[in-house]
């Protein structure tokens, strides 16, 4: 079946880029996103990318898709130790962007002062 | 309210007796979701409502699981004869319309002792 896998932590010191992956099995996915979940707080959207798109920048973030392998990442330039959170990556399920998506099982990002 | 609301935030129950989970999603908004985060198991997709149209109800994870939106608005998720594996944060989330750009709530945790 469909899954999606990331790396589960990653620490960077403060001001660095943080470069998180995520891979994912679903080629008929249309959408992909990037969730973050703050310690106690629900999930909140940072962006998403269509899936006929290469890479997407939106401030600091960017993020790049490469189709063929199956790989997305996020990258935070300049990280802040506001970033400190947990990151999901996420497809829609299917060719549908219903809402109904499949959550990898998120990367803690830890920024160090 | 602002935001997704749910309520109770935290519940505590023996196993065998019945819960119920309320959500109050963003005023407007018509599609309304329910996701299930479990230690280990990332996040997963319970049931989604659009509309009048009939749930999705293909996430349900067995028959003791029901789900219910009144009048386009309020949803209740329901676990009848919990378990211990019914342990986890249940996340409710709403969106303009159909689609992954999702706000969720923060949340209620459900122990099962």
């Amino acid at each position: 079946g469909e899954d999606v896998e990331q790396s589960l932590f990653l620490s960077v010191r403060e001001g660095d880029s943080s470069v998180i992956n995520c891979t994912y099995t679903d080629s008929s996915s249309t959408y992909l996103y990037w969730y973050k979940q703050e310690p106690g707080a629900g999930l909140q959207l940072l962006t998403y990318i269509f899936s006929n798109m290469d890479m997407k920048q939106d401030q600091r973030l960017t993020v790049l898709l490469n189709k063929k392998d199956k790989h997305l990442s996020l990258r935070i330039a300049d990280t802040q130790t506001g970033d400190s959170a947990i990151y999901f990556c996420a497809e829609s399920n299917g060719s549908s962007n219903t809402g109904k998506l499949i959550f990898g099982q998120g990367t803690t990002l830890q920024v160090k002062p | 309210g602002a935001g997704v609301s749910q309520s109770p935030s935290n519940k505590v129950t023996e196993k065998g007796k019945d819960v119920e989970l309320r959500c109050d999603p963003i005023s407007g908004h018509t599609a309304l979701y329910w996701y299930r985060q479990s230690l280990g198991q990332g996040l997963e997709f319970l049931i989604y409502f659009q509309g009048n149209s009939a749930p999705d109800k293909s996430g349900l994870p067995s028959d003791r699981f029901s789900a219910e939106r009144t009048g386009g608005s309020v949803s209740t998720l329901t676990i009848q004869r919990t378990q211990q594996e019914d342990s986890a944060v249940y996340l409710c989330a709403s969106s303009l319309v159909l689609s992954g750009e999702l706000f969720f709530g923060e949340g209620s945790r459900l122990t099962v002792l």
